[in-house]
């Protein structure tokens, strides 16, 4: 079957880091993505992990396990506009099918 | 990245009618995608739509249900039929774009069903 698991919500200090950790189990699986989701509007893509390891794109980072079934999201530098919801989707079951997580909600404070 | 409109941006509706939704992207893809996103719920794939085929929806979906139709590489439409409340949701078409399999999002549709 398929399973994302991710937490609830977060919360952060701006100008911290924080880590938001999602496990997965798909069938059929290509790479995961991340995307953010502000209240209210559309998903925006983040990153797109296909190879183990780390992708860093500014202040966002992504790493993935494909054999631990493993990715978590990297945010540096917290602004206030970071808060937001987090979705964990990998592809699997067909190519460029996504599963979505719930989703972390993100928020930073002063 | 491609430039991905929706129309209607929201609406209101009547139970037992339908309302359709269109999906307009500014260049050429092959594969576009319809989603549903129940308040407080994450997203949920209803169907993949690729020019020139029937389109192939996900367990729980139907084509009754949820029509569409994919006319051309730029264009696609979703049809809510015989609405019902539990059908009040943010439907969003995708697209996949760009060498690196990038998946991008229409601005969505929220549909309220009384």
């Amino acid at each position: 079957g398929q399973n994302i698991d991710q937490p609830t919500e977060m919360t952060a200090t701006e100008g911290a880091i924080v880590q938001i950790n999602c496990t997965y189990q798909t069938s059929g699986f290509n790479g995961l993505f991340w995307y953010q989701q502000h209240a209210g509007e559309a998903p925006t893509f983040l990153s797109y992990n296909v190879l183990d390891g780390l992708e860093e794109k500014g202040r966002f980072s992504s790493f993935l396990s494909r054999s631990k079934g493993y990715s978590y999201l990297l945010l540096k530098e917290l602004q206030m506009k970071d808060s937001a919801s987090y979705l964990c989707a990998p592809e699997g079951g067909g190519y460029n099918k996504l599963i979505f997580g719930a989703g972390t909600r993100l928020a930073v404070h002063p | 990245s491609a430039v991905i409109s929706q129309k209607p941006s929201r609406d209101i509706c009547q139970r037992g009618t339908s309302l359709t939704i269109q999906c307009q992207v500014d260049s050429q893809v092959t594969m576009m995608f319809w989603y549903r996103q129940q308040p407080g719920q994450s997203l949920t794939l209803i169907a993949t739509a690729n020019q020139g085929s029937e389109a192939t929806y996900e367990s729980g979906f139907v084509i009754d249900k949820f029509p569409i139709s994919r006319p051309n590489l730029t264009f696609s439409t979703l049809t809510v039929s015989n609405m019902s409340p539990e059908d009040s949701s943010i439907y969003l078409c995708s697209l996949t774009s760009g060498g690196d399999n990038e998946q991008f999002f229409g601005p969505g549709t929220r549909l309220t069903v009384l």
